[in-house]
């Protein structure tokens, strides 16, 4: 079973602000990824590391940044929060193909 | 352009028959292909994989087949059980690259 972590599990916020969803494993993975799925979607992938100090855009345009300082961890960052960010955002990790998912953040900006 | 497409977005059977559940993809690159199986309010769950060197795998009650010729995947179920009622993706990636994901289809097993 795969142990893979994202708080908050929901979060509701005003225009403007910044936030920050946090995404943690502990099985060592050096990919992670984040993708962003809105209801009736395909998930999109937003970004992705495959190590330490190493991150990279995915296909979908996002304004949201990320870091990746520690193997276990994959944090997502807003610096200014809209409603075109309201969705639910979803970390993953993978040693080879098979990518094991966090429970998922669902964000709404009022 | 959607590469990877999953056209039937709800699927009903009733407990004990097969579901089949189809997925089409347009990028002949693509040569590893996963289901994931997802409950409300929870992240995707692998299920089950299968690599463009095979044309089945198969796993308990769940058996993936891929036809390569027709870029078309479709993953069984049997015997269906009310359990089993979720959203199933799937996604497909070429050898070294990332995942691209279907809509998903809501199976719905009635008991």
């Amino acid at each position: 079973e795969a142990d893979i972590y994202q708080t908050p599990r929901y979060l509701v916020i005003g225009t403007g602000k910044k936030i920050t969803l946090e995404c943690s494993q502990t099985m060592g993975h050096d990919k992670m990824y984040w993708y962003q799925q809105d209801p009736g979607m395909e998930l999109h992938l937003i970004h992705y590391s495959y190590g330490v100090n190493s991150t990279e855009k995915g296909d979908l345009s996002s304004e949201s940044t990320v870091s990746r300082i520690r193997t276990e961890h994959f944090p997502l960052t807003l610096e200014s929060a809209r409603p075109s960010h309201t969705s639910q955002y979803l970390c993953a990790s993978s040693e080879t193909h098979e990518q094991y998912f966090g429970p998922g953040t669902r964000l709404t900006v009022t | 352009d959607q590469q990877v497409k999953q056209n039937s977005p709800s699927l009903s059977v009733q407990e004990g028959r097969i579901s089949i559940l189809n997925c089409d993809y347009t990028n002949s690159m693509f040569d590893y292909f996963l289901w994931y199986k997802k409950y409300p309010a929870e992240g995707p769950t692998f299920l089950i994989s299968i690599s463009s060197i095979k044309d089945k795998n198969e796993d308990g009650r769940f058996t993936v087949f891929l036809n390569k010729s027709a870029k078309h995947l479709s993953l069984h179920i049997v015997p269906s059980q009310p359990g089993d009622s979720a959203v199933y993706f799937c996604a497909a990636s070429p050898s070294s690259g990332q995942f691209y994901f279907g809509t998903g289809t809501s199976l719905t097993v009635i008991p």
